[in-house]
């Protein structure tokens, strides 16, 4: 079974302050993705990493930032926590040789900002 | 560009009754297709996905969903709706080959009265 962790499903933090989503994987697989889910606005695509410190912007970079130090492990980090990006957020893996890449999501985290 | 529509964000069946949630999508190149659905406070999982092998595929949970290219559609189906069907269902087209963006519709909520 594909193992996705988050780590933690709910989250409540300040405004100003620096937060840290974590994601690791036991699948060894290359790609791994941040998401926001907003209701009526689906799944978007904050970051994205393809390697070892390797990394890409998504949709919706504005705000956060990532680290990938480690294959399994891709942290997003919201540098100073605003109201608006009160979401839930989702880390997906892939494995990029799939001919038809499906993704692997963890449980999400739900982050609350005031 | 790629895009995903999804017909209705909110979908109310009868259990035992037909369920259709509509999908439509754009895409310059054929593309691969995928329904995820997602249980309360839970990440989304691969319900079923269209490689280009078969025009209707089978899922899971007795799911499954028919591409019609004339149409630009990849509606989903399902014959006798459970309770346990209730849930978040969301469409998704990716180019694949090793490509790393997905892109998820807005989601449809489906509702199973007893």
């Amino acid at each position: 079974d594909v193992k996705v962790t988050q780590s933690s499903r709910y989250l409540v933090k300040r405004t100003g302050e620096k937060v840290f989503l974590e994601c690791v994987q036991d699948m060894d697989h290359e790609n791994m993705f941040w998401y926001r889910q907003d209701p009526g606005l689906g799944l978007r695509l904050i970051y994205f990493s393809y390697d070892v410190k390797m990394k890409e912007k998504g949709d919706i970079p504005e705000g956060y930032s990532v680290s990938r130090e480690k294959k399994e492990r891709f942290s997003l980090i919201l540098e100073s926590a605003s109201t608006n990006q009160t979401s839930m957020y989702l880390c997906a893996i892939q494995r990029p040789t799939d001919r038809a890449p499906e993704q692997y999501f963890g449980p999400g985290t739900r982050l609350t900002v005031t | 560009a790629q895009s995903v529509t999804q017909l209705g964000s909110h979908v109310s069946v009868s259990e035992g009754a037909l369920v259709l949630l509509r999908c439509n999508y754009s895409s310059s190149v054929p593309p691969y297709l995928f329904w995820y659905v997602q249980y309360p406070n839970q990440g989304l999982q691969l319900l079923l996905k269209y490689t280009s092998a078969a025009t209707l595929v089978k899922g899971i949970n007795g799911f499954e969903a028919e591409f019609k290219k004339s149409e630009t559609s990849f509606h989903l189906t399902k014959p006798s709706a459970h309770m346990r069907d209730a849930a978040e269902y969301f469409c998704a087209v990716s180019l694949g080959g090793g490509g790393f963006k997905t892109i998820f519709g807005a989601g449809t909520r489906l509702f199973v009265k007893a």
